[in-house]
């Protein structure tokens, strides 16, 4: 089983809609929560990242981790083209060090 | 401020010979990663330095790997000799000290052994 799972999609919406992304996880111990975009042949960029549960915002991204469940969200409001990209969720332990990655999912935003 | 860089951005090189991926932080980060993607995986990590010091190497798929940390500054991966498995994009990544969850990433080196 992996550590984490994530749905590769490819997803597709239209310009202005909330996105919703997932990763489900097995390992009870993950304490940090990460989420990358990467753009194709770039490296991933850190959008956000969480401690525990709870939610977190940064402008139109908000980040939702659920350990009792062991699932984690991104949301995207109003959603632009230029977020059109793959994005990966990635978890670690507390020592925060080695990062455990979702496959990525594909995200299309029709103008 | 400059971002994490990777040299080459690809390389393609026969099965047997050797190729040495070159990885620099961002400027003041203490902690450093390797990690890679084979064609339709996740993102795997190979190992993590602190400084000059390897702290965790356990990623490192066997001993024809070699990664070093200059002086704690610039890093290097060997693949020696390489093997078509080997394929893949290598990505570095950095972070300050003490977050290490706060990790930015190079733009990778694709390398294909053929």
């Amino acid at each position: 089983q992996k550590e984490v799972e994530q749905d590769p999609g490819p997803l597709s919406v239209p310009e202005g809609a909330i996105v919703s992304l997932n990763c489900t996880y097995s390992n009870s111990a993950f304490q940090y929560f990460m989420w990358y975009r990467q753009y194709s042949r770039k490296g991933p960029e850190l959008l956000m990242y969480t401690y525990s549960s709870g939610n977190k915002e940064d402008g139109r991204f908000t980040a939702q981790v659920d350990k009792s469940s062991k699932y984690i969200s991104l949301f995207i409001r109003d959603s632009q083209p230029s977020d059109s990209a793959t994005y990966l969720c990635a978890m670690s332990l507390n020592t925060g060090n080695q990062f455990y990655f979702g496959t990525g999912t594909s995200l299309t935003v029709i103008p | 401020e400059a971002g994490v860089t990777q040299f080459p951005s690809h390389s393609v090189i026969e099965k047997g010979q050797t190729v040495t991926l070159r990885c620099d932080p961002i400027s003041g980060h203490d902690n450093l990663y390797w990690y890679r993607r084979v064609m339709g995986k996740e993102i795997k990590f190979l190992l993590h330095f602190v400084k000059e010091s390897k702290q965790d190497e356990s990623g490192m798929p066997n001993n024809r790997f070699l990664a070093e940390r200059t002086g704690g500054t610039y890093s290097t991966l060997k693949v020696q000799p390489a093997e078509l498995e080997d394929s893949g994009v290598y990505f570095c990544a950095s972070s300050p000290y003490p977050s290490p969850y706060e990790q930015y990433f190079g733009p990778g080196t694709r390398l294909t052994v053929t």
